[in-house]
């Protein structure tokens, strides 16, 4: 079945840009009519949603962090990757990859992979 | 503060039902039948339970169900169980330009 695994570097330096990818296993990332998406847990905190990319290569971003984000996708190594720049204290959490349906619904979620921006 | 709003803790005894709350406004769970509800037990991924208001993804419990009603949706969780004790997430769609919000969470204890 589709799984999926995020990877990159756990600690991130202040006014830096954050790296992650997410590797999509068990089935191509173009097929179906599905997006990729990203989310982010601060500690103790709750879930934000980061944005999306469709299968067309369509991106959506939260507002709050539009100007900071890219998502892109690379078809051929079956992954799509997270880019956020200028990162403060404040884009500390686990970022989860996942899969993500028109209707809203997150179906598949990769583990989570912590990153911490300090200095 | 998050753009929906869920009670910080609810609790419930085995057997007991127990219903969460997520308040939204007419720009997202008032204007779609698309809110979706997700358990988060610690260090773990968020599990979808309810997508589209009320439908339950293959596997999920027939004790998990959604509705709705104006701009608040809720999830009701029957005959409680133990292992039900986790985070749960109300999320909705919120439009072409918001596109995803979700709540703040609940921890649901099972006393």
């Amino acid at each position: 079945q589709v799984q999926l695994q995020e990877s990159g570097p756990g600690l991130v330096k202040p006014s830096q840009t954050l790296f992650l990818t997410c590797t999509v296993s068990g089935g191509s990332i173009s097929s179906g009519s599905q997006y990729w998406s990203w989310t982010r847990q601060p500690a103790g905190k709750g879930l934000e949603w980061v944005g999306r990319i469709y299968t067309s290569g369509s991106t959506n971003y939260n507002p709050s962090l539009k100007s900071r984000v890219t998502i892109s996708v690379d078809t051929s190594k079956n992954q799509f990757s997270l880019k956020l720049s200028s990162v403060t204290a404040a884009d500390t959490a686990v970022y989860y990859c996942a899969r993500e349906w028109w209707s809203g619904n997150f179906d598949l979620w990769g583990q989570g992979t912590l990153v911490t921006v300090s200095s | 503060q998050s753009a929906l709003t869920q009670p910080a803790s609810v609790s419930g005894s085995p057997g007991q039902s127990i219903t969460i709350s997520c308040t939204g406004t007419s720009s997202d769970v008032g204007s779609y039948n698309l809110v979706s509800w997700y358990q988060q037990h610690p260090g773990k991924a968020p599990k979808v339970m309810i997508y589209e208001g009320s439908k339950r993804p293959s596997g999920v419990s027939n004790r998990f169900s959604g509705s709705k009603s104006g701009n608040t949706a809720s999830l009701t969780i029957s005959g409680l169980q133990a292992e039900d004790e986790a985070d749960y997430y109300c999320c909705s769609y919120a439009g072409s330009s918001t596109y995803v919000v979700f709540g703040g969470g609940t921890k649901l204890t099972v006393l």
